[in-house]
């Protein structure tokens, strides 16, 4: 597609489950994003990955959360033994490799709630 | 970590006025962008300003930058009802690569 893409749109889970949340980055961008935003709050940064570097995940809040990004596309957000504070829209974003610019493109993000 | 603080939180005004935003960060860069989103969803790139950059233009927006004071401003002039929603500042903490945004300004314009 020519945006990025997310899904699922919504998700409600119970507490203690683990849930995936998939992106779909434009293609040819190389650095991609995760963020979460709280209701009426700002972006919290998560994590990114930038070409074949190491992802920086120094904005994971505990070792519930993990991602990886799979040949350079698509990533895959994994919370693991869900908690209600972590009912939030999580937010995907890619970005054009060096050079090509220095916009970011978001996708229209996943809603999750955990009951 | 929030590289970003917006003020005002949020900011009401009439359809005609002009609505300003501030925006601090922390570390240095070499540009800054503006973002708007609608309903908590999806945000859109609005403008950026390079950090040799004082000041730019874009149709209705006017952005400021003092890279000495570490702050920014985007001033929305003749605001439109269609214009509310949420503006937020974004930069690359240390000029790298990781785009921090701030807390966001919810601007509300009145019909």
């Amino acid at each position: 597609g020519a945006g990025v893409s997310q899904s699922p749109s919504n998700k409600v889970t119970e507490k203690g489950k683990d849930v995936e949340l998939r992106c779909d980055p434009i293609s040819g961008h190389t650095a991609l994003y995760w963020y979460r935003q709280s209701l009426g709050q700002g972006l919290e940064f998560l994590i990114y990955f930038q070409g074949n570097s190491a992802p920086d995940k120094s904005g994971l809040p505990s070792d519930r959360f993990s991602a990886e990004r799979t040949g350079g596309s698509v990533s895959t957000l994994t919370i693991q033994r869900t908690q209600q504070e972590d009912s939030a829209v999580y937010l995907c974003a890619s970005r054009p490799p060096t050079g090509g610019g220095n916009t970011i493109y978001f996708g229209e993000g996943s809603w999750l709630t955990v009951v | 970590s929030q590289q970003g603080e917006e003020d005002p939180q949020a900011l009401s005004i009439q359809e005609g006025e002009n609505a300003t935003m501030n925006c601090s960060y922390k570390t240095s860069i070499n540009n800054l962008q503006w973002y708007r989103q609608n309903s908590g969803r999806g945000l859109v790139h609005l403008i950026l300003i390079r950090s040799n950059e004082r000041e730019k233009h874009s149709g209705r927006l006017r952005v400021t930058l003092d890279t000495s004071k570490k702050s920014s401003s985007l001033l929305i002039t003749a605001s439109r009802a269609a214009d509310t929603a949420s503006y937020f500042c974004a930069t690359d903490e240390g000029g790298g690569f990781k785009t921090i945004f701030g807390a966001g300004t919810r601007l509300f314009v009145k019909a």
